[in-house]
């Protein structure tokens, strides 16, 4: 089974729609949560952290809910730039201190 | 602005060759740098821990004798690839961290290599 796990997509919306990303992570000893935009052929870029409490930026929405071990990520308003591939990324605090990626949602926004 | 930089971008070589691809942190020093591997469609996968001063950690799979890291100084990592084989052909990023606590991990802009 893959640490953090996420619906590869495609997931094509039309602008102005909303759209979730959903992300499991298998580690429960996974401490930090982060959603990475990547674009092709880009390296990955942080999008939001992700805190217990939730937290929003903009028109994207993080939530995390521990004892599911699921995070997930909401944009409303949906703008053509947002199509990119958003990767649900973990982190051990203690130990190791590289990041655990997931494979990536893709999005495409269609005007 | 980048805070994290990496060269070349693309690199094209033949089967047998060596390529090296740079690291540097920008403005901070990183005594921890981190390689990965990117194939097409598929996620970002830890290849390497870079400490400098010290060996490279390897993650399972990876052979330190192919895959070679240098992190002599605190604002430069090397990988080199050993005798490329057109399967090494793929997108490889490094990453720094700077600050405590909660960190961002910064990223090259990744390097991608294609061996004919």
């Amino acid at each position: 089974r893959k640490e953090v796990e996420q619906d590869p997509g495609p997931f094509n919306v039309p602008e102005g729609a909303t759209v979730a990303f959903n992300c499991t992570y298998s580690n429960s000893a996974s401490q930090s949560f982060f959603w990475y935009r990547q674009d092709c052929r880009k390296e990955p870029k942080l999008l939001m952290s992700v805190y217990s409490s939730g937290n929003e930026d903009g028109r994207f929405t993080a939530q995390l809910n521990r004892a599911s071990q699921y995070i997930s990520l909401l944009i409303r308003d949906s703008k053509l730039s947002d199509s990119a591939t958003y990767l649900c990324v973990v982190k051990r605090d203690t130990g190791r201190r590289a990041l655990t990626f997931g494979s990536g949602t893709r999005l495409q926004v269609q005007p | 602005g980048a805070v994290v930089s990496q060269h070349p971008s693309r690199v094209i070589c033949k089967s047998g060759t060596s390529v090296k691809i740079e690291c540097r942190s920008l403005d901070f020093q990183a005594t921890t740098m981190f390689w990965y591997r990117q194939f097409p469609k598929q996620s970002l996968m830890l290849m390497a821990t870079s400490n400098e001063g010290s060996k490279a950690t390897y993650e399972q799979g990876v052979e330190k004798d192919k895959f070679l890291i240098n992190h002599a100084s605190l604002t430069l990592s090397t990988l080199t690839v050993t005798s490329a084989h057109p399967e090494d052909s793929s997108f490889y990023i490094c990453s720094a961290s700077r600050g405590q606590g909660r960190r961002e991990l910064f990223f090259g802009e990744g390097s991608r290599l294609t061996v004919l």
